[in-house]
């Protein structure tokens, strides 16, 4: 079974500097996707930036960037310039990409997440 | 504008009552899901769904059952109320295919008294 593990509780940054949130996983699988979500105190949960496996480029989105390490299984967050809105929690999801129920379309697999990252941004 | 509704932002009920928690999306996704959000346990997947009629149990289905028989509606039932049950609830819904994204609620946050 695949596993995520999120070894930092709780971060703190200056407004305006950058953090990097580290995220690992664990899998015997060569296909699937890595996710980053941002949940605010409204609670919503928002998808920041995703990593296909297959791709070696590490995928940005505006400020937010990820360091995606494959054989070390290693996905960490980088966010660039931060802002006070930036202030949440962070969750890293794994996405298997294994068919396993074909009779429903393929590929299925469920969202795994870590615990969460909770990052404090300071003015 | 996509959306995933959850029928309530905040639910109390007493211990031993039946609780429903309704999701309803609009993207016409098959995938659907309930999860239970913890503090210092993540998201942990209670039970989901690929198609209507369809429920697959997840990590921790013990407590509760899902109902869905239309495409746009997935219901977490709570058979029994427990204080243990006291938590955030999430549902998310996602398109087949390889390159989808979930959509999540807004979230219920039950209280069992």
């Amino acid at each position: 079974a695949q596993t995520v593990t999120q070894s930092q509780p709780e971060m703190s940054v200056q407004e305006a500097e950058t953090v990097t949130l580290s995220c690992t996983y664990d899998t015997s699988e060569s296909d699937y996707y890595l996710f980053w979500y941002k949940q605010p105190p409204s609670r919503q949960m928002i998808l920041v930036i995703r990593q296909e496996a297959y791709k070696q480029q590490n995928a940005t989105e505006n400020r937010f960037s990820v360091n995606f390490q494959k054989a070390a299984k290693s996905f960490s967050l980088k966010i660039s310039d931060s802002q006070l809105g930036d202030a949440a929690m962070y969750f890293c999801a794994y996405r298997s990409l294994v068919t396993t129920r074909e009779e429903y379309g393929g590929s299925q697999g469920n969202l795994i997440f870590g615990k969460g990252t909770k990052l404090s941004v300071k003015p | 504008d996509v959306k995933v509704t959850q029928s309530s932002r905040y639910l109390v009920k007493r211990t031993g009552e039946k609780v429903f928690l309704e999701c309803v999306q609009d993207m016409d996704h098959e995938n659907m899901f309930w999860y239970r959000q913890d503090p210092g346990l993540g998201l942990r997947l209670i039970y989901f769904s690929y198609d209507v009629k369809m429920k697959e149990k997840g990590d921790i289905p013990e407590g509760y059952s899902v109902s869905r028989e239309k495409k746009e509606r997935f219901s977490l039932i709570l058979e029994s109320a427990s204080t243990n049950q006291t938590s955030m609830y999430l549902c998310a819904s996602s398109s087949r295919g390889r390159n989808t994204e979930a959509f999540f609620g807004q979230g219920t946050r039950l209280t069992v008294v």
